[in-house]
């Protein structure tokens, strides 16, 4: 079955420093991956996505994240972190036939960023 | 444009009461989920809906939970009746007709006491 894993429940880093998120996820075929961002009290919201094509994707808020096949991974980086962007971070990848008939995502349990000033 | 509008953001019950979600989708997102959140965790798919067909219900307890998404637009979520292990939060998304982004709606925070 389909699962992501974030290996980290809470990263604190320095306002400024560069930051590393961590995703493995377990899938047969080449996934659709997502990063999702929630603020407290916020619904999640699109960082960035990855199809297929350049293995480096870039989102918002500058972001970026690679899809290393081999590692079967998708980490989240951040060059400098700003004090705005503490909030939990969420993997997640599209289950069998997404974008098809079935369209579900699962996600993994999330990352809690500490922004430290 | 409008995201995706959920009612209530809170609602505090009682066991044994029944409670009601709606969620109101991006105009012409055709897909909606419903997701359940519990604390320290990711988003667990409940149901999903294309247009007014629920395609996807395996997830969803059937014996207390059901869902409606009459004329394939807004939907609402049930429960009846709560027991404690529902205080969670209820999550809409959607997404567009030939789309592969979900967009989120702000969740309903569910406490039963």
């Amino acid at each position: 079955a389909q699962s992501v894993t974030q290996p980290d429940i809470h990263i604190t880093v320095s306002e400024g420093a560069s930051l590393e998120l961590r995703c493995n996820y377990s899938y047969g075929a080449t996934p659709y991956l997502f990063w999702y961002v929630q603020s407290p009290g916020q619904g999640l919201q699109l960082l960035l996505k990855y199809f297929s094509g350049d293995t480096l994707v870039q989102g918002i808020k500058g972001f970026e994240a690679e899809f290393k096949r081999s590692q079967s991974s998708f980490n989240l980086r951040k060059p400098s972190v700003h004090w705005s962007d503490a909030a939990e971070y969420f993997c997640a990848v599209g289950a069998p036939g997404y974008g098809g008939s079935q369209g579900n995502l699962i996600f993994g349990k999330g990352t809690k960023l500490s922004v430290k000033p | 444009e409008a995201g995706v509008v959920q009612s209530p953001r809170y609602k505090i019950i009682e066991k044994k009461q029944p409670v009601a979600f709606w969620c109101n989708p991006i105009s012409g997102h055709n897909t909606l989920y419903w997701y359940l959140q519990n604390l320290g965790q990711g988003p667990e798919l409940l149901i999903r809906y294309e247009n007014e067909e629920a395609v996807d219900d395996s997830q969803l307890p059937k014996d207390r939970f059901s869902a409606e998404r009459l004329k394939g637009v807004d939907s609402t979520l049930k429960i009846q009746p709560a027991e404690l292990g529902d205080s969670a939060v209820y999550l809409c998304a959607t997404t567009p007709r030939g789309g592969d982004t979900q967009y989120f709606g702000p969740g309903t925070r569910l406490t039963v006491l």
